[in-house]
């Protein structure tokens, strides 16, 4: 069980937007800040968006960001084929003194 | 552009000591300002943050693994390396390598901004 909660799955057609969550508590998301990353299939981990909101050079403004108290989400609008992949959140957690992340999100563009 | 690289044996025995090494290219591990850190993900599931290493060899590890984990910095030879004492089958899982940032200095607020592409490992006898 993931300290922070995300839905398993989620699915949209190309050219829509969708949302994904993640709900934490106020000793991770309530107090510090959210990082999301991207995961291809087979492919490592990359950095979608850092501190709630900025994306790293490269990423398309397609990806955004946000945060309000306890939960976040990651938004992605036009969506294409090549954005189908596994979604993570992840922040630092103040009562566990590590960082933790959701279980994943796995995106299918339909 | 800085890239990583994890290296080491892709079967260990349990009971035994798993020990990785991270190459960094294109980067200086002694210019400071990034905290090289270790993430595991194991088979089918979500990820799992290791701990982290600075330059001059202060650590961090996440409380859940800090008895059976320890960390070296090899400046140079602009590497750094990951050691997971009494493996049992449970530590199966592919090891990433990454750079963490710590904005404004509050660690809180760290994340990993490059990650190496990952290496499978798998407790067997």
């Amino acid at each position: 069980q993931s300290v922070l909660t995300q839905p398993p799955s989620a699915s949209e057609t190309p050219g829509q937007r969708v949302t994904i969550s993640c709900s934490g508590s106020s000793s991770n998301i309530g107090s510090n800040t959210i990082n999301w990353y991207q995961q291809l299939p087979g492919t490592a981990p990359k950095l979608l968006i850092y501190t709630n909101n900025q994306r790293p050079s490269g990423v398309p403004d397609r990806f955004s960001g946000s945060k309000s108290g306890t939960s976040a989400s990651l938004a992605i609008s036009g969506l294409q084929s090549e954005d189908e992949a596994d979604y993570y959140c992840a922040a630092w957690d103040d009562s566990l003194n590590a960082l933790v992340f959701g279980g994943g999100t796995k995106l299918t563009v339909l | 552009q800085v890239q990583l690289q994890e290296s080491g044996p892709g079967l260990v025995k349990p009971s035994q000591t798993l020990s990785l090494t991270c190459t960094v290219s294109g980067g200086s591990i002694s210019s400071g300002g990034y905290y090289w850190s270790w993430i595991r993900q194991h088979p089918g599931k979500g990820l799992e943050w290791i701990g982290y290493i600075y330059y001059s060899g202060s650590t961090y590890y996440n409380p859940s693994l800090k008895s059976l984990v320890s960390m070296s910095v090899d400046t140079s030879k602009n590497q750094f390396s990951l050691k997971l004492s009494s493996v049992t089958a449970a530590d199966t899982a592919v090891y990433y390598c990454a750079r963490g940032v710590v904005p404004a200095a509050i660690t809180n607020y760290y994340y990993m901004d490059v990650w190496g592409k990952g290496t499978t490992v798998t407790v067997s006898s």
